[in-house]
């Protein structure tokens, strides 16, 4: 059974820093991987996709890497902002069905 | 193109009671998969559908139930409601294979 974890589950870190969410999984035959933010109440919202066969994707701010061989994906968030503030999950689609596994996610404060 | 859409947002019902939630996934996406979020357990896979069929199920008991229809909106149902049952329950669409797009969510209260 996949088995994903983040870390750290919380961060607080004062506006401008560069920082990375790491999240780690136990078995590498996975379909894609997919990073979501999420407000307090509030559904998910997709920041990005990995396809197994890609090792990284970038969208403005944020660039994500996978590594399938260690187990491990990253979310880089560059010059970190207010708005910013979140929790961050990341979820593994596995080869074997059409579900998402989702870590515990990380709660991400940005200080002003 | 609007995103998923669900009904109600919010839900406020007794035990025993049962409650129908409703999905409508993003105009040609076929797959809708239902997902359980609580503050202890996180979010956990319910089920999914594609083209009427379900075919994956979490590990849920058989209270749980779904189905989607042609036009690909789909709906779960919860009976016998126990306090457990208190959630946010998201559903995502997809185009097969691809990126998932989550709607706002339906928090459902039992008391």
């Amino acid at each position: 059974k996949q088995e994903v974890t983040q870390i750290p589950a919380a961060l607080s870190v004062p506006e401008g820093e560069n920082l990375v969410l790491n999240c780690s999984f136990t078995d590498s035959a996975i379909y894609n991987l997919q990073w979501f933010r999420q407000d307090p109440g509030k559904g998910l919202t997709s920041l990005l996709l990995i396809q197994s066969s890609q090792r990284e994707q970038t969208s403005g701010r944020l660039n994500a890497s996978l590594d399938k061989s260690s187990g491990r994906s990253t979310l880089y968030i560059a010059a970190s902002q207010p708005g910013d503030s979140a929790t961050y999950l990341c979820a593994l689609n596995s080869n074997s069905g059409y579900a998402l596994n989702f870590g515990k996610g990380t709660s991400l404060l940005v200080t002003p | 193109k609007a995103g998923v859409t669900q009904t109600p947002r919010y839900l406020i019902k007794t035990r025993g009671q049962q409650v129908t939630l409703s999905c409508s996934p993003i105009s040609g996406h076929r797959s809708v998969s239902w997902y359980q979020q609580t503050p202890g357990q996180g979010l956990q896979f319910l089920f999914e559908y594609f083209s009427e069929t379900q075919r994956n199920k979490g590990n849920f008991p058989g209270r749980f139930s779904g189905r989607q229809f042609s036009n690909s909106r789909s709906e779960m149902n919860v009976s016998t409601l126990e306090l457990g049952d208190s959630a946010l329950y998201l559903c995502a669409s997809s185009q097969v294979g691809n990126e998932q797009f989550f709607g706002p969510g339906t928090r459902l209260t039992v008391l």
